[in-house]
C-alpha cells in the first residue's frame, strides 16, 4: 500500500550496532504496528501503537524498541543488532473507529535486514 | 491465546483449475478471520475478511473462503488459478472480543500456479 512508507528498503548491517527502521503513513489511522518475517513463521508482532502515548509489546519485543514520534510515523530500533534478528520487517496501520469493516490492516512494502 | 494453521506449505496447481489454501484456527470466542497475499518484493495486500453473517465471504482477485464454525476453518479458493495468482498467501485471526485488532498469522502458503 502506498500510503505506508518504509525506510529504507534494505540494509545490511554488523553485529552490534544500532539499527532504526522508519516508517510512515498518510492514511491518517492512529493505529500502527511492527511486525518480522521469516520463512515459515509467518508474521509475529513486535510492537504495537494505539496512539501517540500508547505504545505495547507484542510477543517478540525483546531486543527491539519504538517510538511514536507522531501519529504518521512509527520508528523501530534494535539497540544492538545480532544475526537473528535477520528478518523483513513490516510496519501496518489500521483504524480505531469500532466497526468491523475498519479492522483491515494496511502494511508497507518491508525492510529486508541482514545482520552479518 | 489465538493461532493459526496452515498446513500446506507450498500448494501447486494449473492454470484454470481450482485452487485452494487451507487454513484452521484456534481462538476463544468468536473469530475475525483475514486472508492476505505477498507478491514478491511486496507488502501484504487485504484480499478478505469474515466478520459476522454469510459464511461465504467474497473477496479481491476473484478469491472467495468459507467460514466454518464447526470445523474452525477458513479456507481460500479460487474457481479457476491464473499463473499471475502464484505468491505468498497468510490467514489471520483476532478475536472478536479482543481490544484492538492484534492478528496473529499462520505460517504461510506459497501457490505456485503454472501455465
Amino acid at each position: 500500500d502506498a500510503d505506508v512508507t518504509q525506510t529504507p528498503r534494505n540494509r545490511i548491517t554488523k553485529t552490534g550496532k544500532r539499527i532504526m527502521l522508519e516508517c510512515s503513513q498518510t492514511k491518517g489511522h492512529d493505529r500502527m504496528y511492527w511486525y518480522r518475517q521469516d520463512p515459515g513463521l509467518g508474521l509475529r508482532l513486535i510492537y504495537y501503537s494505539f496512539d501517540v502515548k500508547d505504545i505495547n509489546k507484542g510477543e517478540i519485543s525483546d531486543g527491539y524498541s519504538v517510538s511514536r514520534q507522531a501519529q504518521a510515523k512509527f520508528s523501530l530500533s534494535l539497540e544492538s543488532a545480532i544475526p537473528n534478528q535477520t528478518a523483513l520487517y513490516f510496519c501496518a496501520t489500521s483504524d480505531s473507529t469500532p466497526t468491523p469493516a475498519t479492522d483491515t490492516q494496511y502494511f508497507g512494502p518491508g525492510t529486508r535486514l541482514t545482520v552479518l | 491465546a489465538q493461532s493459526v494453521a496452515q498446513p500446506e506449505d507450498q500448494v501447486n496447481v494449473a492454470e484454470g483449475n481450482p485452487l485452494t489454501v487451507k487454513c484452521t484456527y484456534s481462538v476463544s470466542g468468536n473469530p475475525y478471520l483475514f486472508w492476505y497475499v505477498q507478491y514478491p518484493n511486496r507488502g501484504l495486500q487485504f484480499l478478505l475478511k469474515y466478520i459476522t453473517g454469510d459464511n461465504l465471504v467474497k473477496g479481491s482477485y476473484g478469491f472467495e473462503a468459507e467460514f466454518n464454525k464447526s470445523q474452525t476453518s477458513f479456507h481460500l479458493k479460487k474457481p479457476s488459478a491464473l499463473v499471475s495468482d502464484s505468491a505468498l498467501y497468510f490467514c489471520a485471526v483476532t478475536p472478536r472480543a479482543a481490544a484492538g485488532n492484534k492478528l496473529t498469522f499462520g505460517g504461510g502458503t506459497r501457490v505456485l500456479v503454472k501455465p
